[in-house]
C-alpha cells in the first residue's frame, strides 16, 4: 500500500521569505501523480500543484514550486516571497495513474501547519 | 466558476439519529469519492464511484455507512444509526480521470 509522510507537523516563515515543506512517499510504482493541497481555516481543500511522475522537470505555479526527486521518493513544496494567505495546513497527496479499482483515490499525508509571520 | 457543493454545511445530530450529507460534483466530471477528516486519522477515503458505479467502499464502515449515486448530479453519504466517533468533516470531490480531484467544502458533523 501506498504511504505519504510528512516530517513536519507545524512550519513558520516570515513573511516575504522562503519555505520549504517536505513530503515522502512510498510505492511500488512507477507511474503515478502528486499533489500539494492547502487547507485554510475555512476548510476548503485547494490545489496548489501537480506533479506527474514521468515528467523530469519540477512543477511551478507562481511562487509555488516542487522538487520532485523520484529515486528518493521526496515531493518538498516550496513557497517564495509569503505571504500572510499562504497561512495554512499544506497536504501532501499521491494518486496512481492506471485505472484499477480504488486506483484514483488520494492518499494523504497527515499535513503542514505552516504560519507566516507579519 | 464550477464548484463543487455540499449539503448541510454543519450538522448536530444526537447519537442514534440518521445523517445524510448530499454532493453535486462538478457537471461532466467521472469520479466522486467520499473522504473524511479526523484530527486524529486524518483524510481517509470512505467510497469512490466513476461512472455513477461504487468501486471502492472499503475505507466506509459497512454497518451503518451507506453511499450512493442516484443520478449523475447527486451523491449522498448516509449514516444510520450515528456514533460519536462519527463526528468529523466529510469532504466530497470530484474529477475527470485521470486529471486532478476538486473538494467541495465539505460537511462538519457532530453527533452528542
Amino acid at each position: 500500500a501506498q504511504t505519504v509522510t510528512q516530517s513536519q507537523p507545524e512550519m513558520s516563515v516570515q513573511e516575504a521569505e522562503t519555505v520549504t515543506l517536505s513530503c515522502t512517499y512510498d510505492t511500488s510504482e512507477s507511474d503515478y501523480y502528486l499533489f500539494w493541497y492547502k487547507q485554510p481555516p475555512s476548510r476548503q481543500m485547494i490545489l496548489v500543484i501537480r506533479q506527474e511522475a514521468y515528467k523530469q522537470q519540477n512543477a511551478t505555479e507562481n511562487r509555488f514550486s516542487v522538487n520532485f526527486q523520484k529515486a528518493a521518493k521526496s515531493f518538498s513544496l516550496k513557497i517564495s516571497d509569503s505571504q500572510l494567505g499562504d497561512a495554512a495546513m499544506y497536504f501532501c497527496a499521491y494518486r496512481a495513474a492506471y485505472s484499477g479499482a480504488g486506483s484514483y483515490q488520494l492518499t494523504f499525508g497527515k499535513g503542514t501547519k505552516l504560519s507566516v509571520i507579519p | 466558476d464550477a464548484r463543487v457543493t455540499q449539503t448541510p454545511r454543519h450538522k448536530v445530530t444526537e447519537m442514534g439519529q440518521e445523517v445524510t450529507m448530499r454532493c453535486q460534483p462538478i457537471l461532466g466530471h467521472n469520479t466522486v469519492f467520499w473522504y473524511r477528516q479526523t484530527m486524529m486519522q486524518g483524510l481517509e477515503l470512505l467510497a469512490y464511484f466513476r461512472n455513477r458505479a461504487p468501486l471502492d467502499d472499503s475505507g466506509m464502515p459497512k454497518d451503518r455507512f451507506s453511499a450512493e449515486m442516484p443520478d449523475a448530479t447527486l451523491a449522498t453519504l448516509k449514516i444510520q444509526p450515528s456514533e460519536p466517533r462519527d463526528s468529523a468533516v466529510y469532504f466530497c470531490a470530484s474529477g475527470l480521470l485521470p486529471f486532478e480531484q476538486y473538494f467541495g467544502p465539505g460537511t462538519r458533523l457532530t453527533v452528542t
